[in-house]
C-alpha cells in the first residue's frame, strides 16, 4: 500500500461536469498539497492543508475547490473546467516543517 | 521569494556514462533542498535531501548531490548511468516555513542510451 494514493488516475470530463478527486495518505502527516503539473510548466502549488486549516491558496481559479475533512483525506471538487485545465494532478503530504514532501501517483485529467 | 533553475530540459548520456544534472537555486534563507524523480505517468519519488550538515548527500539509486552554497548550486550527479535511469528529474527548494511548500524547478529529463 502506498504512503499516499489518489484516486481516480485517470479522469476525462465535459466543461459542464462536476467531479472530484480524493487524496488519502496513510503517513500520519499533518499538512496536505494540491499541485498541478501541466506540460512544460513548473509544478505548481495549489492548495496547502496544515492540521486540516487551508493555509494557502496560490491564486487558484473558484472552479476548483479544495476540502479537508480530516488529517488523512483531501479532496478536490471541479466544476465547469477548461481544456487548459487539463493536467497531472497530484496530491501530497508532509510531517511537519523541514521534511519532505510525499506524493501520490497523480489523476489525469482530461478536459473535453 | 525563492526560485529553483534546472539547466538544461533534456540531458541525453550513454548507459554507463556520467550523469550530471544541474541545479541552481536562489533564496532568503538558508535552504532545505531536494532532488526528486519522476517515472512516466507516476507521482514523484525522493531521491535525496540537503537540510543541515554535510553538503554530500546521497540518495537512493546511486544518486549523490552536493550543496555548494558559494555558487548556490545543488547538482545531481551519478557514476554511471543505467537504463532505469531515465526519467524526469526536478529540483526543488523549500522556504522553512511551517509546512514545507516547495518550489519546483522545470524539470529536466534524463535519456539513456545503450
Amino acid at each position: 500500500e502506498t504512503g499516499v494514493t489518489q484516486t481516480p488516475r485517470h479522469l476525462v470530463m465535459g466543461m459542464t461536469n462536476k467531479k472530484s478527486l480524493k487524496c488519502e495518505q496513510h503517513l500520519g502527516h499533518n499538512a496536505m498539497y494540491w499541485y498541478k503539473q501541466s506540460a512544460k510548466k513548473p509544478l505548481e502549488l495549489m492548495f496547502v492543508y496544515s492540521l486540516e486549516e487551508r493555509v494557502e491558496n496560490n491564486s487558484v481559479p473558484s472552479r476548483f475547490s479544495p476540502e479537508c475533512p480530516n488529517s488523512s483525506h483531501l479532496f478536490l471538487h471541479l466544476h465547469t473546467l477548461q481544456p487548459e485545465d487539463s493536467a497531472l494532478y497530484l496530491c501530497a503530504s508532509s510531517q511537519t516543517a523541514n521534511t519532505e514532501a510525499f506524493f501520490g501517483q497523480g489523476t489525469r485529467l482530461t478536459v473535453v | 521569494a525563492q526560485s529553483v533553475t534546472q539547466l538544461g530540459s533534456h540531458v541525453s548520456v550513454s548507459e554507463g556514462a556520467l550523469v550530471l544534472l544541474r541545479c541552481n537555486y536562489s533564496s532568503s534563507v538558508p535552504p532545505y533542498l531536494f532532488w526528486y524523480v519522476q517515472y512516466p505517468n507516476q507521482g514523484l519519488q525522493l531521491l535525496l535531501k540537503y537540510t543541515t550538515g554535510a553538503t554530500l548527500v546521497k540518495g537512493i539509486n546511486g544518486f549523490e548531490a552536493e550543496f555548494k552554497k558559494s555558487e548556490t548550486s545543488f547538482h545531481l550527479t551519478k557514476p554511471s548511468a543505467h537504463m532505469s535511469d531515465a526519467a524526469e528529474y526536478f529540483c526543488a527548494v523549500s522556504d522553512l516555513s511551517g509546512y514545507s511548500t516547495l518550489t519546483f524547478g522545470k524539470g529536466t529529463m534524463l535519456l539513456v542510451s545503450p
